[in-house]
């Protein structure tokens, strides 16, 4: 079925560098995506999201890229530090289902490792 | 302040126990889903409450699970008979909208395991 993934399931960057985690979709439907950090025993932690509407959307050190017409998502983390380790997921808003939710499609995660 | 919390945060049980796991989501989140997370996969989707009202269980695997939200802020997920390929990490999210474009914000998560 369709579903969101990820290119990279590992990526290893220096400290100071810069960090591109991409991330494809498959649903031309949906509206929201958004960027979770999990760090080990915690749970997915909030990052940027980014309406359909847009393309680019920056936060602090992250910026967010949407690609409709290849359908490619991808987060640029700035001058990486040793607490952005984590596993990074993309995750998408289809938009209502039959029932009126509207739940996240998740991919299976990206790791980062900061070498210091 | 406070974000959505679960309890117990570590569940182990023989297979056919029942068993309880509770979400408590941001004071005055109106959406409530429970997401269920392998090791190395994303969450996914299990089931879903506005207030209330369970709107969408259609992510549940089977009629041994359930959940409810009776007063439209805690919630259970409970799942009877327990079975070995229901050990996982059950996580709880809540946003703050009944509609689509809302942050959902999730909880620690409690890790089933049955034995």
């Amino acid at each position: 079925g369709e579903s969101v993934g990820l290119h990279l399931p590992t990526l290893s960057v220096q400290e100071g560098d810069n960090s591109i985690i991409n991330c494809a979709y498959s649903n031309s439907a949906s509206d929201y995506f958004i960027w979770y950090k999990q760090e080990s025993g915690k749970g997915p932690q909030f990052i940027i999201d980014i309406r359909s509407n847009m393309d680019k959307r920056q936060g602090q050190r992250v910026t967010v890229l949407l690609n409709k017409t290849v359908k490619h998502l991808s987060l640029q983390i700035a001058a990486t530090q040793p607490g952005d380790s984590a596993v990074y997921f993309c995750a998408e808003n289809r938009g209502p289902s039959g029932a009126g939710s509207y739940q996240l499609t998740f991919g299976k995660g990206t790791k980062l490792s900061v070498i210091p | 302040g406070a974000g959505v919390s679960q309890s117990p945060r570590y569940k182990v049980t023989k297979r056919g126990q029942d068993v309880a796991l509770r979400c408590d989501p941001i004071s005055g989140h109106v959406s409530l889903y429970w997401y269920r997370q392998a090791l190395g996969q994303g969450p996914e989707f299990l089931t879903y409450f506005n207030y209330e009202a369970q709107q969408d269980k259609s992510g549940l695997p089977n009629d041994r699970f359930s959940a409810e939200r009776p007063e439209g802020s805690i919630s259970t997920l409970t799942i009877q008979r327990t079975e070995q390929r229901d050990s996982a990490m059950y996580r709880c999210a809540s946003s703050s909208e009944g509609g689509g474009g809302e942050t959902q914000y999730f909880g620690p998560g409690t890790r089933l395991l049955v034995l």
